[in-house]
């Protein structure tokens, strides 16, 4: 089944605790990216990569990395949570050549 | 700045009738706009989307209608059914530049029976 996975689905952590958040997906999609989630804020887009190795800030980097050292895989790393990064984080990859997106199932993270 | 933009947060619609969401965007570099409509406790799922070289795509009960002068585009979902009751996004996208993708807020719809 074509699909995007996150792990772990939910997770509750302290500030200032690396963490990593995985995203794999099986389609051969060359574009991936990572959004958050805030209530009247919308989906915002924290980093995307185009392909292997290739990264880019979206518009809420900061506080985040990224890899994408090879195709099916782009984690989302948090080196030093705050409590401001407590959101649902979706990671979604694209088709090349196509508009659409497939998104994840999401992350929900709390930050303490 | 905001560069797409619901202005709706919500919207009530009778069951069998049309649903119209709207969307501006303030960048004229973007060439795709897409709705996405998402349930609770799931990722969003693509809907419908229209090149900026279009005015109109139809997929079934979804239209999406693009103004590039006012910068405006629609989605209308007729007629409504109770499964279309989600928060709908929308969505653009610059694939001829950086591949950037902006979203909207969102609109959450109710279908009322």
């Amino acid at each position: 089944e074509a699909q995007v996975t996150q792990n772990p689905r939910y997770l509750i952590t302290v500030t200032g605790k690396k963490l990593t958040v995985t995203c794999s997906q099986n389609m051969n999609h060359e574009y991936m990216s990572w959004y958050r989630q805030d209530p009247g804020l919308g989906l915002r887009q924290i980093y995307y990569s185009m392909n292997v190795e290739v990264t880019d800030k979206g518009d809420v980097p900061e506080g985040y990395k990224v890899s994408r050292k090879e195709k099916r895989n782009f984690p989302l790393i948090l080196e030093s949570p705050s409590p401001n990064q407590t959101s649902l984080y979706f990671c979604a990859s694209s088709p090349p050549f196509q508009e659409t997106q497939y998104f994840g199932p999401g992350t929900r993270l709390l930050v303490l | 700045d905001q560069q797409v933009k619901q202005n709706s947060p919500s919207l009530s619609v009778q069951e069998g009738r049309i649903s119209i969401l709207n969307c501006d965007y303030t960048n004229s570099m973007f060439d795709y706009f897409l709705w996405y409509k998402k349930y609770p406790a799931e990722g969003p799922t693509f809907l419908i989307s229209i090149s900026s070289i279009k005015d109109k795509n139809e997929d079934g009960r979804f239209t999406v209608f693009l103004n590039k002068s006012a910068k405006h585009l629609s989605l209308h979902i007729v007629p409504s059914q109770p499964g279309d009751s989600a928060v709908y996004f929308c969505a653009a996208r610059r694939m001829n530049r950086d591949d950037k993708i902006i979203f909207g807020k969102g609109t959450r719809l109710h279908i009322l029976p």
